[in-house]
């Protein structure tokens, strides 16, 4: 079975710009999340979606936005890109959401270089 | 809130020898807890987590981890380290209903022949 797939794996932006991020979750799985991790640093939630709603959100400005689709997979938008959106933005998926057992599985990221 | 603390950046091990990676947490409530490992660019691989139960939590390749409350500590452990354990471990907490985590810092494990 795959696992999380992510595209594209590398990305060179200038200021200014936009940018679309987009993931696969693993078969069956409903919930994805997106994280930002800047080098040195561990990875800062972004948002979580499930069932195509979202569910949680973290401490990023309104140029970042996602969107889930009915099968399940999902976009991370940027807009006006900014130096510092430099980093690897990871995505995640599980089964469902709420659940005490859940366990995240990550995709390998899109590295974003922002020029 | 929810955080997670490693206090140290960079663990330095001779293969073969036992390993430690240390975690501190501050959560209110019951702490969920997990080790993710995240070799050069790759993204993280689950290695085991605390819910509820045994103190001791066994996970993938060989790796455990000790859950201590009165420390509030979650240390990373092996009993022998392998060169191939050279990577970035990062301890994570979760926080709220949902499934989102949060990380620690990250530390560096290296481990020399």
């Amino acid at each position: 079975d795959a696992g999380v797939t992510q595209s594209p794996t590398h990305l060179i932006k200038t200021r200014g710009q936009h940018v679309t991020l987009r993931c696969s979750p693993i078969s069956g799985h409903k919930s994805v999340s997106w994280y930002q991790q800047v080098l040195g640093q561990g990875p800062q939630f972004i948002f979580q979606y499930y069932e195509k709603e979202e569910r949680g959100r973290g401490n990023f400005p309104d140029r970042f936005s996602a969107h889930q689709f009915p099968n399940y997979s999902s976009e991370l938008n940027v807009n006006a890109l900014l130096l510092g959106d430099s980093a690897l933005y990871l995505c995640a998926s599980s089964l469902a959401w709420g659940l005490e057992k859940e366990k995240l599985f990550f995709g390998s990221g899109t590295q974003l270089s922002v020029l | 809130a929810q955080s997670v603390a490693q206090p140290e950046d960079q663990v330095n091990v001779a293969e073969g020898n036992p390993l430690t990676v240390k975690c501190t947490y501050s959560v209110s409530g019951n702490p969920y807890l997990f080790w993710y490992v995240q070799y050069p660019n790759r993204g993280l691989q689950f290695l085991l987590k605390y819910i509820t139960g045994d103190n001791l939590v066994k996970g993938s390749y060989g790796f455990e981890a000790e859950f201590n409350k009165s420390q509030t500590s979650f240390h990373l452990k092996k009993p022998s380290a392998l060169v191939s354990d050279s990577a970035l471990y990062f301890c994570a907490v979760r926080e709220g209903q949902g499934g989102k985590l949060i990380f620690g810092q990250g530390t560096e494990l290296s481990v020399k022949p």
